[in-house]
């Protein structure tokens, strides 16, 4: 069956420094993947996504992230954090079994200090 | 364009109530889907509708929870009757095409507490 794991539950880092969110994922096929952002009392919005070609992904906000199937990995990733980068980020996997349908790992909360 | 709006925002009420949440999802979008979050099991997946009709609702938790589709422009997930451990916020979502482009549009989901 499809998963994700999230292994960090909070991560604070400073102002300024870099960034990289962890992200595995259990699928049989070539996996579709999603990192999604959630701020305080607001739905999820999509930062990046995966689906092929180029295994290193930019989105929106400055972040990307990097495909590693061999790792079975997608971590999310930004050089410079900025206070206003504090939220909940989800990675995500999509499934087409019978449909499609997105799976989404437990979530990090990201905290940024001055 | 408006995205995808969720009502009510906020929902209290009494164990045993009937509830009715709302979603109208994004104009054009043909997939639906209805999350529950809460602290002790994230995100989960209850349904999901493509042109209207149920997919998967393998993640309906039993049978106190029923989402109807009844056009393009409208579902509803009912819980009836509630109770406390329905309490979570409901995340309501749509997206374009079965063609698998996967992004989700959300709404600012209904937090409902059951007392």
């Amino acid at each position: 069956a499809q998963s994700v794991t999230q292994p960090d539950i909070h991560i604070t880092v400073s102002e300024g420094a870099s960034l990289e969110l962890r992200c595995n994922y259990s699928y049989g096929a070539t996996p579709y993947l999603f990192w999604y952002v959630q701020s305080p009392g607001q739905g999820l919005q999509l930062l990046l996504k995966y689906f092929s070609g180029d295994t290193l992904v930019q989105g929106i906000k400055g972040f990307e992230a990097e495909f590693k199937r061999s790792q079975s990995s997608f971590n999310l990733r930004k050089p410079s954090v900025h206070w206003s980068d504090a939220a909940e980020y989800f990675c995500a996997v999509g499934a087409s079994t019978g449909g499609f349908k997105t799976i989404f790992g437990a979530g990090t909360r990201l905290f940024v200090k001055a | 364009d408006a995205g995808v709006i969720q009502s009510p925002r906020h929902e209290v009420t009494e164990m045993g109530q009937e509830v009715t949440l709302r979603c109208k999802p994004i104009s054009g979008h043909n997939s639906l889907f209805w999350y529950r979050q809460t602290m002790m099991r994230g995100l989960e997946l209850l349904i999901y509708f493509n042109n209207n009709v149920p997919i998967d609702d393998s993640g309906m938790p039993e049978d106190r929870f029923s989402a109807k589709m009844p056009n393009a422009s409208f579902s509803t997930l009912k819980i009836q009757p509630s109770e406390p451990r329905d309490s979570a916020v409901y995340f309501c979502a749509s997206s374009l095409g079965g063609g698998f482009t996967g992004e989700l549009f959300f709404g600012e989901g209904s937090r409902l507490t059951v007392l």
